[in-house]
Order: structure tokens, then C-alpha cells, then sequence
């Protein structure tokens, strides 16, 4: 059964950067045959999709975030990983990773809730 | 606002059945079999309830089915139960810019 669990602070300061991992347990990541996506869903609203990345390192990002977004890979700890510069208020979410075999998500992490203030 | 189109909220009796509607474009929703249902109970992670349109992962119930026509997938659940009270998004591959979509939610109401 695959797991995925997120990790990083859970209050960023604006103008900094948020930076989460995801650590994937129950498969392997650099066996291939999926993307490993970033989620999230500010408070009481929908879900928002971030971007994916391959164990090979090809990324997608949302080209609403393209331009503070970072998502890599690290396959020898089986984990991925967030990183979100710049950011302000309207960052705070929850933030879930999410394995993507096509272009749905079939396994969620439990999600983390990022605040971003001073 | 949200890329795809769903009802704020849907709501029906047990045992009776509902259905979700999802409105996109044909350049995603009815240009690709791509569109994917979740449930999300309160404090929950979203779960995988459709995918590539009316594919039920192992463990859903068949009273979850899903549909498309044109530029509107749909998501029918029968039998309805008192658990099945939830939000509801669905998603769609977009094919180029911006790749994913969702849907703004559903809040489905068990009477």
C-alpha cells in the first residue's frame, strides 16, 4: 500500500520560501510509471493543482505559480519536494502531495497546513 | 474562479440518487477522457472516486459511476448513503496550459 506523507514548517513568513517534502513509502519512486504531484486548497475553497514532477526529473508546474515554483526529486530518499518563493497571505493552504499515474491522483498524502504571516 | 463548472451543492434523500455535473471546454473536459472524481470528507485528504471518466478504482462502490458528453462529465451516485456526504470536485487534463484543472466543488447533502 503506498503512503505519502508530508513534511516542512507550518508558518512561513511572507516573502520568504515555503519548502515541504513528501516522503513516499510502499513504492518506489524511481521505478517509474507515475508523476508525483503537489496540491493544494486554501481554506474552506477547492483544490488547486501546483505542478508534477517524474523521477526523472521532467516537471509541469501551473503557469499561475510557474514563476515561484520548484518542485524536485530526490530518488535515493524515495521523497519529493516543494518549494514556494516569494510568497504573501493568499499561499496559506493546505498543501497535499499525491501520487499521479495518469492524470488523476490516486494516493494523497494527509496534507499540511502552511500559514504564511508575520 | 474555478476552470470547471460544478452546482454549489446537490443534496437528496438515502436511497434515492444524484448527480454531479462538471462544465468545462473542449479543451479539456471534451477534448480528453481524462476527467477524475474525488471525495473530500471535512479534514480529510481527498479520495479517488472516477478516473478517465467512468473508471472506479478497487474499493468504490458501484453506486459511483461516471459519464461524459460534449464538454460536461457527470458523476451519479445511487443508493445513496448517509457516509456519501461530502464535497465533490472533479479535474480534467487540459492538454497544454495550465495541464490540470479542477472543478470548484460540489457539497453534496444527505436529507
Amino acid at each position: 500500500q503506498v503512503q505519502l506523507q508530508e513534511s516542512g514548517p507550518g508558518l512561513v513568513k511572507p516573502s520568504q520560501t515555503l519548502s515541504l517534502t513528501c516522503t513516499v513509502s510502499g513504492g518506489s519512486i524511481s521505478s517509474g510509471g507515475y508523476y508525483w504531484s503537489w496540491i493544494r486548497q486554501h481554506p474552506g475553497k477547492g483544490l488547486e493543482w501546483i505542478g508534477y514532477i517524474y523521477y526523472s526529473g521532467s516537471t509541469y508546474y501551473n503557469p499561475s505559480l510557474k514563476s515561484r515554483v520548484t518542485i524536485s526529486v530526490d530518488t535515493s530518499k524515495n521523497q519529493f519536494s516543494l518549494k514556494l518563493s516569494s510568497v504573501t497571505a493568499a499561499d496559506t493552504a493546505v498543501y497535499y502531495c499525491a501520487r499521479t499515474p495518469e492524470i488523476y491522483f490516486d494516493y494523497w498524502g494527509q496534507g499540511t497546513l502552511v500559514t504564511v504571516s508575520s | 474562479q474555478s476552470a470547471l463548472t460544478q452546482p454549489r451543492s446537490v443534496s437528496g434523500s438515502p436511497g434515492q440518487s444524484v448527480t454531479i455535473s462538471c462544465t468545462g471546454t473542449s479543451s479539456d473536459v471534451g477534448g480528453y477522457n481524462y476527467v477524475s472524481w474525488y471525495q473530500q470528507h471535512p479534514g480529510k485528504a481527498p479520495k479517488l472516486m472516477i478516473y478517465d471518466v467512468s473508471k472506479r478504482p478497487s474499493g468504490v462502490p458501484d453506486r459511483f459511476s461516471g459519464s461524459k458528453s460534449g464538454n460536461t462529465a457527470s458523476l451519479t451516485i445511487s443508493g445513496l448513503q448517509a457516509e456519501d456526504e461530502a464535497d465533490y470536485y472533479c479535474c480534467s487534463y487540459a492538454g497544454s496550459y495550465p495541464w490540470v484543472v479542477f472543478g470548484g466543488g460540489t457539497k453534496l447533502t444527505v436529507l
